[in-house]
């Protein structure tokens, strides 16, 4: 079956320490995002990218950052710039970057210890 | 720019109705309403499109008001798995990605 996979699940950073979210899809999406999930504040876009070795700053793209050297990955780092890093974190594809709907992976829940 | 969503909470009996609100001070091309398990991923619901062309979940509808910018997603007769987080999002003429509201938390009890 077709879809999207993020891995792990669970991630605890120490300070200062950077971290890498996987993200992989077989859906043969050209387009990619991540998204910030705080309580009680919807989805807040970080990076886009529209092909492989192509991606775009989102709303709050500071102390993020992306590549997409395959078109079926797009992995993101919180680097330790990031003072606030807990949050879920979705990923999200589409067929383009255009008015098509999102297929999102199941999250990944980072914690700072 | 961060769409509106309003109520911010709903809590419902089964089969009561239930309308859910977002509005956008941006012109609109489309706007998507995704539903949100705890913990789990959003799944799309429906996409309205600018000039009235509407897809999407055959047992939920919604409204798209291109010249007040503002759509509602009618839920009727709920049932216990309509409880989640309903999210709009909401994509600009000018735009390259979706832009979320805050969600609607929904929680339909027996």
């Amino acid at each position: 079956d077709g879809g999207i996979t993020q891995s792990p699940k669970y991630l605890f950073r120490k300070e200062g320490q950077n971290v890498t979210l996987s993200c992989e899809q077989n859906l043969n999406h050209d387009a990619m995002y991540w998204y910030r999930q705080d309580p009680g504040q919807g989805l807040r876009l970080i990076y886009y990218s529209q092909i492989v070795n192509d991606f775009q700053k989102g709303d709050i793209a500071e102390g993020y950052s992306v590549s997409r050297e395959k078109k079926e990955s797009f992995p993101l780092t919180v680097t330790s710039a990031q003072k606030n890093p807990t949050a879920f974190y979705l990923c999200a594809s589409s067929i383009v970057v255009s008015n098509e709907k999102l297929f999102f992976g199941s999250g990944t829940q980072l914690s700072v210890l | 720019q961060q769409p509106v969503q309003s109520p911010q909470a709903v809590i419902l009996r089964e089969g009561e109705d239930a309308v859910i609100n977002c509005s956008s001070s941006k012109a609109l091309y489309s706007v998507h309403w995704y539903r949100q398990k705890h913990g789990e991923a959003p799944v799309f619901l429906m996409i309205l499109l600018k000039g009235g062309e509407q897809k999407g979940h055959e047992k939920i509808s919604a409204s798209f008001n291109e010249k007040k910018q503002q759509s509602s997603l009618y839920l009727t007769a709920s049932q216990l798995s309509y409880s989640g987080t309903y999210f709009c999002g909401t994509f600009q003429n000018s735009g390259y990605a979706l832009n979320f509201g805050k969600g609607t938390s929904l929680l339909v009890t027996p």
